[in-house]
């Protein structure tokens, strides 16, 4: 397994500004997930992008994946303060049935009011 | 309609005591695993069964066990807790029968807080 290195380390915002995380890993992939922690919770998928796409949308979420450059971005579009959370990137190796996941420091997002 | 389903949120134990963290699922997942977050550090891998198959982290320490009694729970044993032991415990599954699980994402429990006196 292997994890992502997400940045920055920490982003702050207002309301409704747009949030831009990246992500950059080392070796070829399956596919490539994105989790959100809220404070002292469990984590949250918010959405999988498999090696052989290239952009994926889930209501405010906009995620890229560039393969060659090994590296993935999240855009989150009109935030809100519940927004607020660690985003995490995983990528997952091919290889096995099942994928180990293995997480980094993520990117804390703060949205202010 | 939760789907992973920690008990408890919070439990307090004394040092060296041997507590029990549970896991439940109602998803009919194969996979199962346990994850170890301290404060402001990345959640990390402490092992995970697949199907009954149990399989530790390398770095795992000796004081921590799981059992996987059926599909539906999974259970976190640390024999003897001390005060570098104190964490969130992640409980998360994976898998669809008959899929590969690798194309879906995890689903993770609330979490349970674990404090050592």
């Amino acid at each position: 397994s292997q994890q992502g290195e997400e940045d920055p380390q920490a982003l702050s915002i207002q309301e409704g500004e747009n949030a831009t995380m990246n992500c950059s890993y080392k070796t070829s992939i399956n596919n490539l997930q994105w989790y959100r922690q809220n404070s002292g919770r469990g984590l949250v998928h918010l959405i999988l992008i498999r090696s052989n796409e290239r952009e994926k949308h889930s209501g405010r979420l906009r995620v890229t994946l560039d393969t060659s450059k090994k590296s993935s971005s999240l855009l989150i579009t009109a935030s809100r303060a519940a927004d607020t959370a660690s985003y995490f990137c995983v990528p997952v190796l091919g290889g096995t049935s099942y994928g180990k996941l293995t997480f980094g420091q993520g990117t804390i997002l703060t949205v202010h009011p | 309609d939760a789907m992973v389903i920690q008990n408890p949120r919070y439990q307090v134990t004394q040092f060296g005591k041997p507590v029990t963290l549970s896991c439940s699922q109602t998803l009919n997942h194969n996979v199962m695993y346990w994850y170890q977050q301290k404060s402001s550090q990345a959640p990390k891998l402490l092992f995970h069964y697949y199907d009954k198959d149990f399989n530790n982290e390398a770095d795992t320490p000796d004081n921590f066990q799981s059992r996987r009694p059926n599909t539906s729970f999974c259970f976190l044993d640390i024999r003897s807790p001390g005060l570098g032991d104190a964490a969130m415990y992640l409980c998360a599954t994976s898998g669809i029968r008959q899929r590969l699980p690798i194309n879906y994402g995890y689903t993770f429990g609330s979490g349970t807080r674990l404090t050592v006196v």
